[in-house]
């Protein structure tokens, strides 16, 4: 069965940090690209940032708000995705998704887990 | 910052065709995705490249473009259809490659 399932989520104060896990399973994780969607309570999907396969470079791309602050990594021998949030801020309260980045469907996110709830607050 | 906008929501009674729009002005170059996520549950892709259907996607789903909008069609609406629907597409406006996400669409089955 193809799954994602996302750990690590929790409560941090502002300024702190957390790191977000993604185990990956029932496909080829090496060869696929990655990346991470978050969902602000009530609000719209907002894209997090992305890493590549190590056979396309294994470089990450990140969305404005996060770029300086949050790590995507990955450790193929483990299938599992990573994010290292620092410097966190009250705004970066979310349900934070590891999804597959294009495959099948073109570069369309395809497999998404459930989903781990981050809560940045004093 | 490149935006997709969406209407904030879509009513429709069940049977009859709900549509819903996505407009950006990147949206001639690039394709548009369409995610459905019902509450408390994650996204799941509907359309992918404007308007081809994912396996095991019902084909009352279509999709659609013309210049800088694409539209999400639901042929023979159903009660089990009501949910928030997301585009998304590209960012190549930036010195980054990035991806947007429309606003997000409540579609309402009366």
């Amino acid at each position: 069965e193809v799954q994602l399932v996302e750990s690590g989520g929790g409560l941090v104060k502002p300024g702190g940090s957390l790191r977000l896990s993604c185990a990956a399973s029932g496909f080829t994780f090496s060869n696929a690209w990655m990346s991470w969607v978050r969902q602000a309570p009530g609000k719209g999907l907002e894209w997090v940032g992305r890493i590549k396969s190590k056979t396309d470079g294994g470089t990450t791309d990140y969305a404005a708000p996060v770029k300086g602050r949050f790590t995507i990594s990955r450790d193929d021998s483990k299938n599992t995705l990573y994010l290292q949030m620092n410097s966190l801020k009250t705004e970066d309260t979310a349900v934070y998704y590891c999804t597959t980045d294009g495959g099948r469907w073109g570069d369309a996110f395809d497999i998404w887990g459930q989903g781990t709830m981050v809560t940045v607050s004093s | 910052s490149y935006e997709l906008t969406q209407p904030p929501s879509v009513s429709v009674s069940p049977g009859q065709t709900a549509r819903i729009t996505c407009s950006g002005d990147a949206l001639p170059k690039q394709y548009a995705y369409w995610y459905q996520q019902k509450p408390g549950q994650a996204p799941v892709l509907v359309i992918y490249k404007d308007s081809e259907r994912p396996s095991g996607i019902p084909e009352r789903f279509s999709g659609s473009s013309s210049g800088t909008t694409v539209t999400l069609t639901i042929s023979g609406v159903q009660a089990e259809d009501e949910a928030d629907y997301y585009c998304q597409s590209a960012d190549s406006s930036g010195t980054y490659p990035s991806v947007v996400f429309g606003g997000g669409t409540k579609l309402t089955v009366l």
